[in-house]
Parts: structure tokens; sequence; C-alpha cells
């Protein structure tokens, strides 16, 4: 199995540009989220979707918006790129309710806003 | 709000050493706590996890750790560092005490573990 699948890998863009990072779960998961990475902040939630058809904002959640298009896929979308947005974005699913509370990874999208 | 601190942002041991990664959590309610390693250009994966059943928890790679109430905390340890345990360390806790989330975790600020032969 694939697990969870972000596209694309890398991406720069000049600030003021739009942008969509795209993610996929073939585990049946209910549940899928959307963190940043930045150097000395761990990983921040910038919005999840509990169960497909519901979205809720996380920790970080301005300049974002999201869809969950169905169970299987998750995007994020940048509207108008800022240089503050230059991070690492990793998409992740888990069960949700109940169950072991595990969080699957994608391997990251790494976006640079110039 | 549940939160964790990771005292330590770079911890260095020799091939063959102890590996101690330090975690503090801050929860009103029992917490349930997480430790994830992440290599190199790559996502997080889980090593173990805290959900009140044992105080001690072992988990992948012969990693484990100990929940203490009460210095509230849950340091990560191995006992004998490999040079493949090299990656970034996160601790981690369920953001909502509350909530049925299990996924919305809020994570401390990482420590980079560096393994010398």
């Amino acid at each position: 199995n694939a697990g969870v699948t972000q596209t694309p890998k890398f991406q720069v863009l000049k600030t003021g540009q739009s942008m969509t990072l795209q993610c996929a779960q073939d585990m049946n998961h209910n549940s899928m989220y959307w963190y940043r990475q930045d150097p000395g902040m761990g990983l921040r939630l910038i919005y999840y979707s509990a169960s497909e058809g519901t979205t809720d904002k996380g920790e970080v959640p301005n300049g974002y918006n999201v869809s969950r298009l169905n169970k299987r896929e998750f995007s994020l979308r940048l509207e108008s790129a800022a240089p503050s947005q230059t991070s690492v974005y990793f998409c992740a699913s888990s069960t949700g309710t109940g169950g072991r509370g595990e969080l699957f990874f994608g391997e990251g999208s790494r976006l640079t806003v110039l | 709000a549940q939160s964790v601190t990771q005292l330590g942002s770079h911890v260095s041991v020799s091939e063959g050493a102890l590996v101690l990664l330090r975690c503090n959590y801050s929860s009103s309610v029992p917490p349930y706590l997480f430790w994830y390693v992440q290599y190199p250009n790559q996502g997080l994966q889980l090593l173990l996890k805290y959900t009140s059943a044992a105080t001690l928890v072992k988990g992948i790679n012969g990693f484990e750790a100990e929940f203490k109430k009460s210095e509230t905390s849950f340091h990560l340890t191995k006992p004998s560092a490999h040079m493949s345990d090299a990656a970034e360390y996160f601790c981690a806790t369920k953001g909502d005490a509350g909530g049925t989330s299990y996924g919305k975790l809020t994570f401390g600020q990482g420590t980079i573990l560096t393994v010398h032969p």
C-alpha cells in the first residue's frame, strides 16, 4: 500500500501566486490533517477533517483553505502565497475516533515562497 | 490546552551509549502521549504511545518511555544507541482533552539526535 501520498514534493512560488497541495490516503481512514513544520517549532496543525464532509481550523489556519474532496483526498490551498508560508507541509491521516490514535504521515511537500 | 515541552533541541551521543530524550507535558486531565521519529526527508512515524494502560511503554527499534505523573514527564530512552537512530524526535500529546479526534496532536519543538561512531 502507498499509505499517504502528497504532491508535489517540491514547489517554488512567487509572492501572491496560488497553489494547491494534494493529499490522498488508501487506508480507508476517516480523519485527515494538514500540518506545517518549521525549524524549532515542531509541527503545527493547519486544518483537519474529522470525517468526510467536515473540515475545521487548527492552530494556524490563516492564509489557507482546505477541501475534503472525498474520503481519500484532502487538499490544501494557498490563495495568495506569502514568504511566511515557506515551510514543509505534511498531510496525515488516522482512524479518527477511538482506536490507536496513530497518525500516518506523507513524505512532505517542501514549499518556498520568494 | 494540552502541551508538551522537549528539553534540548540537540542531543549527541556515542554509538552504544544511552539515549535519553526529555519531554514534559502539561495537562489538566490524564494525557495521551506519543513519541514520533522523523528520518531525513521523510514524514513522521510513530515510535510509541501512552494511553494509561501501563506507565512503561515499549516501542519500535528498542525505544521505550516511562510515564511519570509526579514529574509530568514522558522521557524517551534507549539503552544503546545505533547509528541508524540519528533522526529528529518529537513528543506529542492529544491537543484537545475532551475531543475524540486523536489526530489533533500538539507537538513539541523536536530534538535532533546525533550518533557518533
